[in-house]
């Protein structure tokens, strides 16, 4: 089966453009999630999904941010406009429940690596 | 509070030596779930082994293992016969509660296998 699949692999945009980031998540899987990683804090959860509904964006910075999953298989992240301080590597990771084995393991993609001039 | 603490930022060990990784964690549910995840230089995150609260024997995977001491709150990683390959950084996370999805991570550690 393929894993989550994420583009772009790697963005380089100037400050005030709009960026798009695409996930792709593992068939059957009813939960998505976006994380952001920087050296300074580390991983954080900014939202994340249970079949297509968001269910809890609290960790979204502010209003630039916006994700949206109109289907099982797909989902975006958007920043509008994107300022440096949004440079960071964005990961998509999808799970699901499995009532024999539920431990919630989380199955990451590669990452979208952002940079913002 | 910090809810989960690694407190070993880097780590060098010889190639074929055992390592162990620190984890302590703090909640107050009786029901929680422990992970480990290991994130190579080329960036993605693998997950690596599990421990639920109500387990009551050590995770077991291949070369790695989890030392759960309940009472101390700690999930230690525990990797037998390093290889070079085991350099990377390694994440302790937790979730909280039965239906919880969401994970809170450690800082994590950085281990450097020495040939």
């Amino acid at each position: 089966d393929a894993g989550v699949i994420q583009s772009p692999r790697h963005e380089v945009t100037e400050m005030g453009q709009e960026v798009t980031l695409r996930c792709k998540p593992i068939s059957g899987h009813d939960y998505l999630f976006w994380y952001r990683q920087t050296m300074m804090r580390g991983l954080e959860l900014l939202i994340y999904f249970n079949n297509n509904v968001p269910i809890d964006d609290s960790g979204m910075p502010e209003d630039r941010f916006s994700a949206k999953m109109p289907n099982a298989s797909f989902s975006t992240l958007k920043i509008q406009p994107s300022e440096p301080r949004d440079s960071a590597v964005y990961f998509c990771a999808s799970s699901y429940r499995d009532r024999g084995r539920d431990t919630g393991e989380l199955f990451f993609g590669e990452g979208s690596r952002l940079t913002v001039l | 509070a910090q809810k989960i603490t690694q407190t070993q930022p880097g780590m060098f060990v010889q190639e074929k030596e055992a390592v162990t990784l620190d984890c302590t964690y703090d909640t107050s549910d009786q029901s929680y779930g422990l992970f480990w995840y290991k994130q190579p230089s080329s960036g993605e995150m693998i997950f690596l082994i599990y421990q639920g609260s109500y387990d009551e024997q050590n995770a077991t995977e291949g070369r790695y293992s989890l030392n759960f001491q309940k009472a101390r709150k700690s999930a230690n990683l525990v990797i037998s016969a390093s290889q070079l390959g085991d350099s990377a950084m390694y994440f302790c996370a937790m979730r909280e509660g039965e239906s919880n999805y969401q994970l809170i991570w450690g800082a994590g550690t950085k281990l450097i296998i020495k040939p």
